[in-house]
């Protein structure tokens, strides 16, 4: 099992261009989430997929942030017109049955 | 809305004492407790999950009970290790939610 895979783990991006993030979940699990860490407000949800289906979107800001899950195997958070601000660890979650999460390593992502 | 209060934000320890992280909660939901701890770039492990009140669980050397009356899930250990050295994370996620709503952290740092 390689658990949940993420990649880049490091992405440097300049303010304004578009980053994608990209979640492989562990293989079965019929949930994802991503969340976002950073050192000032610790860590947030943003979104999650059960079966692919969208369900909860209610910690994405409200432009520039996207997500989607096009298959069981992969899921991508984009955000458009990259701002300092969004700089962070990007982390994806994977469950099987909602009562447990496990989290990939992340993508730091850098806007300068 | 739900939320979860950790107090301490850096716990600093010499090895072999015991320590006692603090963790209280709010919601209207029936609540489902967790302990994850990060380490230096690593991605969050689940420590600890509990939903029944007043029932120990240990994992680890790690314990904490699920106190409703006082909406609180300390974690506690007896004896610290180097090795235990990390952030430690309590969250919540309300009955039929899937996210996970997280306390701001607490950084425990073991000195020999």
């Amino acid at each position: 099992n390689a658990g949940v895979i993420q990649t880049p783990r490091h992405k440097v991006t300049g303010k304004g261009q578009e980053a994608t993030l990209w979640c492989e979940p562990i293989s079965g699990h019929s949930a994802v989430f991503w969340y976002r860490q950073t050192i000032v407000q610790g860590l947030e949800f943003l979104t999650y997929f059960r079966n692919q289906a969208p369900i909860d979107d209610s910690g994405m800001p409200k432009e520039r942030f996207s997500a989607q899950m096009p298959n069981q195997s992969h899921s991508t958070l984009k955000i458009q017109s990259t701002q300092p601000q969004d700089s962070a660890v990007y982390l994806c979650a994977s469950s099987l049955d909602e009562s447990e999460q496990y989290f990939g390593p992340g993508t730091r992502l850098t806007v300068l | 809305g739900d939320s979860v209060t950790q107090t301490e934000g850096l716990v600093t320890l010499t090895k072999g004492l015991p320590v006692m992280l603090n963790c209280t909660y709010q919601t209207t939901y029936s609540p489902f407790l967790f302990w994850y701890v990060q380490h230096l770039n690593e991605a969050p492990k689940l420590l600890l999950k509990s939903s029944t009140d007043n029932k120990r669980t240990e994992h680890q050397g790690f314990y904490a009970t699920l106190h409703k009356s006082s909406s609180s899930f300390h974690l506690q250990k007896s004896s610290v290790q180097l090795s235990d050295s990390a952030l430690y994370f309590c969250a919540l996620k309300g009955y039929n939610q899937g996210k996970l709503i997280f306390g701001q952290g607490t950084k425990l740092s073991i000195k020999p």
